[in-house]
């Protein structure tokens, strides 16, 4: 399965834009680059996710590096509410039945 | 928001009881997955289902067992419940395919005596 490398945490200023890195190196063709977060006691919440295009959606955005060996998911202004761990997954088929391989994420931390 | 439901949302339970975790979904998902996570840790893959009559195992390790014997339901059962089964348990579903999102229950927090 195809790795993915994030920052183990990082902080944010409420209202400020945050931008989540992540590095995907030995990415193939056919995997696409999803996001989810989970907040504390939840299950994991779907954010974004992409091929080879931008993609924006009322959440985020989320940049894919031309190579497509890393990308960054963009909060434009975050709120205390998106404190959370975030995931970047590639998702492909060769995964058990298309499952998710969750690592340990980014912890964002959104101070006042 | 996800139409996929948990029950129950917590469990206390003593050791050697069985237990049904209960997973539906109304989305019509051809895919159905159960991953564990530790408090703290990462979720890990224990079962998952391409349709129905389909189930597989996971990535991790688990006496658990499931069935699919109906598209938009997806139990999972512990025979015997021991203490090293507490832990959470999140149902999730999909449609087929890598660009497709997957939409998660809101988990079962077990804890066995």
């Amino acid at each position: 399965d195809a790795k993915t490398t994030q920052p183990n945490s990082m902080e944010s200023n409420e209202e400020e834009p945050v931008h989540l890195p992540c590095n995907h190196s030995t990415i193939s063709g056919t995997d696409y680059i999803h996001w989810y977060r989970q907040l504390p006691s939840q299950g994991p919440e779907y954010v974004i996710h992409g091929l080879t295009s931008n993609v924006n959606n009322r959440m985020a955005s989320l940049a894919i590096a031309e190579d497509r060996k890393s990308s960054t998911l963009i909060l434009h202004r975050a709120t205390l509410r998106d404190a959370a761990v975030y995931y970047c997954i590639l998702k492909s088929g060769s995964n058990s039945g298309y499952a998710l391989n969750f690592g340990k994420g980014t912890s964002l931390l959104v101070t006042p | 928001e996800a139409d996929i439901y948990q029950t129950p949302r917590y469990l206390v339970i003593g050791t050697g009881k069985k237990i049904t975790l209960e997973c539906s979904q109304t989305m019509g998902h051809d895919k159905m997955y159960w991953y564990q996570q530790d408090p703290g840790m990462e979720l890990h893959l224990i079962h998952y289902s391409y349709g129905v009559n389909s189930t597989e195992k996971g990535d991790l390790s688990s006496e658990s067992t499931v069935s699919r014997i109906r598209t938009e339901h997806f139990p999972l059962t512990l025979e015997s419940a021991r203490p090293s089964h507490t832990s959470q348990y999140l149902c999730a579903s999909s449609l087929r395919g890598s660009a497709y999102e997957q939409y998660f229950g809101p988990g079962t927090r077990l804890t066995v005596t």
